[in-house]
């Protein structure tokens, strides 16, 4: 299994770029959930979702689109980018909400 | 918000000794998980304590929880240099909104 993935590892864009970060999961997960991280801020909840075709907001879902066609894949799309959403993203899957969630290596955005 | 806050925000120890991680919350929980980050690594899940659960054990981890103060530690015995990580709390929480709430991690460094 090689568990959760993300793609890319590294991007740079300039303000006002789209891009869509990738994420897919071999463990047949139902829950899968987009995460960044900041420094000193641990890690904030931007889009989740439960199931394919069911998507809802985390905490900080302004400027992030997501969809969920199928079980595998959970794609994290940056509609206009901007400084502010510079940022380490990762991506997690587990079986329910409420058990152990796998993370992915992460994809180190800047936005100048 | 933060539901959960680690507490200290850095910790430094020698090889051999003990390490403590404590972890406080706002509201009543399901489950309270904690996590491991190497530095430019993904979160990777080492315990899960349900709120219905007092202590739990995996191999040198020890975890308790005490819902009445809403808090949980995290015990590291016999500390080892490969030790040196960030150690995150998450909470989900029982509004049944299903997410997990992470904390801003303690910063453990193991000295040889």
């Amino acid at each position: 299994n090689a568990g959760v993935t993300q793609t890319p590892k590294f991007q740079v864009l300039k303000t006002g770029q789209s891009m869509t970060l990738q994420c897919a999961q071999d463990m047949n997960h139902e829950y899968m959930s987009w995460y960044r991280q900041d420094p000193g801020m641990g890690l904030r909840l931007i889009h989740y979702s439960v199931g394919a075709g069911i998507t809802d907001q985390g905490e900080v879902p302004n400027g992030y689109n997501v969809s969920r066609s199928t079980t595998e894949d959970f794609p994290l799309r940056l509609l206009s980018a901007a400084p502010s959403q510079t940022s380490v993203y990762f991506c997690a899957s587990s079986r329910s909400s409420d058990s152990a969630q796998y993370f992915g290596p992460g994809t180190r955005l800047t936005v100048l | 918000s933060q539901q959960g806050e680690e507490d200290p925000q850095a910790l430094s120890i020698q090889e051999g000794e003990n390490a403590t991680m404590n972890c406080s919350y706002k509201t009543s929980i399901n489950n309270l998980q904690w996590y491991r980050q190497n530095s430019g690594r993904g979160l990777v899940h080492l315990i899960l304590i349900r709120s219905n659960e007092r202590e739990k054990h995996s191999g040198r981890l020890r975890v308790t929880l005490d819902t009445s103060k809403k808090s949980s530690s995290l015990l590291i015995t016999a500390s080892r240099a490969a030790d040196t990580a960030s150690y995150f709390c998450a909470t989900d929480v029982e509004s049944g909104y299903s997410t997990l709430t992470f904390g801003k991690g303690t910063m453990l460094l193991v000295s040889p």
